[in-house]
Order: C-alpha cells, then structure tokens, then sequence
C-alpha cells in the first residue's frame, strides 16, 4: 500500500533562517506531489506541483522554493524564512485524481 | 482559473441531525469532485468522492450528490456524530482529468452531543 512521510510534524524557527521539510512516498511511482499551505482558519492553498523529476511548478509568487531529487522525494525549502511563512504545510501526492495527504508540518516563525 | 466557492464556512448541529455542506465550482471541464476530513492537527483525509458520470454515491452515513449542469455538488452527513466533528473540505479537479485538485475553503462542522 502506498505511504507518505513529512517531517517534522512541527518546527519553530526565528526570522531569516532556512528553512527544508521534506516529504517522501513509498509504494508507487512516478506520482504527482504537491506541497500546500494551510494558514489558520483558512483553506487549502496550492504551493508547488510536480509531475516528474526536476519538474516543479509555482502556483503562487513567495518566499519558498520546491525540488523533486528523486521520484518519489518531494523537498519545501526557504533560504530566509519571514513571520508571514507561519502555517500548516501539507505534502500530498495523486496517481490521476485521487490526492492523499501527509501528516502535515506546523511551521511557526518567531 | 478554477473557482470554488464552499458554503457554510461554520455549521454545528444536534447529534443525530444531518448536516449539508454545498460547493460550487466554476470549470466545466472538472470531472472529479473529492470531499475530505480534517481533524485538528492532521493531514486532511479523503472520505469519498464522485466522479461526473454519476450523479450521487453513498457510502454508509456519509453521501455526496452532484448537479453538472448547476455545477455544484454538496456532502449529507446523515445520524452525525460527535466523532464528525471536524473540518471538511471540498475540491474539483482543474484542467481535467489530470489536473491539480483545487479545494474550498473548509468547514467547520460541530456536532453537539
């Protein structure tokens, strides 16, 4: 059965630090990832999407960057974190529809 | 671009009382509209999805119907418990079938014991 891994489950890191969380998957292949944010009270926000190796797209202008190493390796970076990075970073991947998302990183910039 | 609008952002109800959650989305081209479960602190969950051939699928207490030529489609929480509590989240799909999933903006449903 597939399985996605993201870590850490939180972190707290001050102001213009780095920042990598990375998230893997195991039991398929060449899957869809995607990293979203989820600031409180608010909806699901898509940040990056991968469909392949070294094939990342930016839904949204910002701070972060996003890199595909491998397949199945999916990594959310900052090189100088800023307070409006702060939020719940989820890691999810899709074959065709069907999304199914990690356990999710609590990101707080103090 | 895909818009999707998810109504109410709150809603509590009455143990046992059923509880309706309605999206509306703005691509005609969208084929696969998925509902997920959040509990607090966890990655959202997918809890059962419809695809554009089909007009309503249940699956024990939970159901979702969907209207293509209205483009929206709503989940029925039906005998809700408090252990439904939780946000829930519509998306569709944009761009068709391979498209990236984009979601609503969650609702917060409490079920009062």
């Amino acid at each position: 059965s597939q399985t996605i891994h993201q870590w850490p489950a939180t972190l707290v890191q001050p102001v213009g630090s780095p920042l990598s969380l990375e998230c893997t998957v195991e039991g398929t292949s060449n899957p869809n990832l995607y990293w979203y944010r989820q600031a409180a009270g608010r909806g699901l926000q898509l940040l990056f999407y991968s469909v392949g190796i070294g094939q990342i797209s930016s839904e949204v202008p910002q701070n972060l960057s996003a890199s595909r190493p491998q397949d199945r390796q999916f990594i959310l970076s900052s090189k100088k974190l800023l307070l409006s990075d702060s939020g719940f970073y989820l890691c999810a991947w899709s074959v065709l529809t069907e999304a199914f998302f990690g356990q999710g990183t609590r990101l707080t910039v103090v | 671009g895909e818009n999707v609008e998810q109504h109410p952002s709150t809603l509590s109800v009455q143990e046992g009382d059923s509880a309706v959650i309605k999206c509306t989305y703005s691509d005609s081209a969208s084929n696969y509209f998925p509902w997920y479960k959040q509990e607090l602190g966890k990655g959202p969950q997918l809890i059962i999805d419809i695809r554009s051939n089909v007009g309503e699928k249940k699956d024990q207490r939970i159901a979702v119907t969907l209207n293509k030529t209205a483009k929206h489609f709503s989940l029925h929480i039906t005998e809700t418990q408090p252990e439904d509590s939780a946000v829930y989240f519509c998306a569709v799909n944009y761009g068709g079938s391979q498209g990236n999933l984009i979601f609503g903006k969650g609702t917060k449903l409490s079920v009062k014991p």
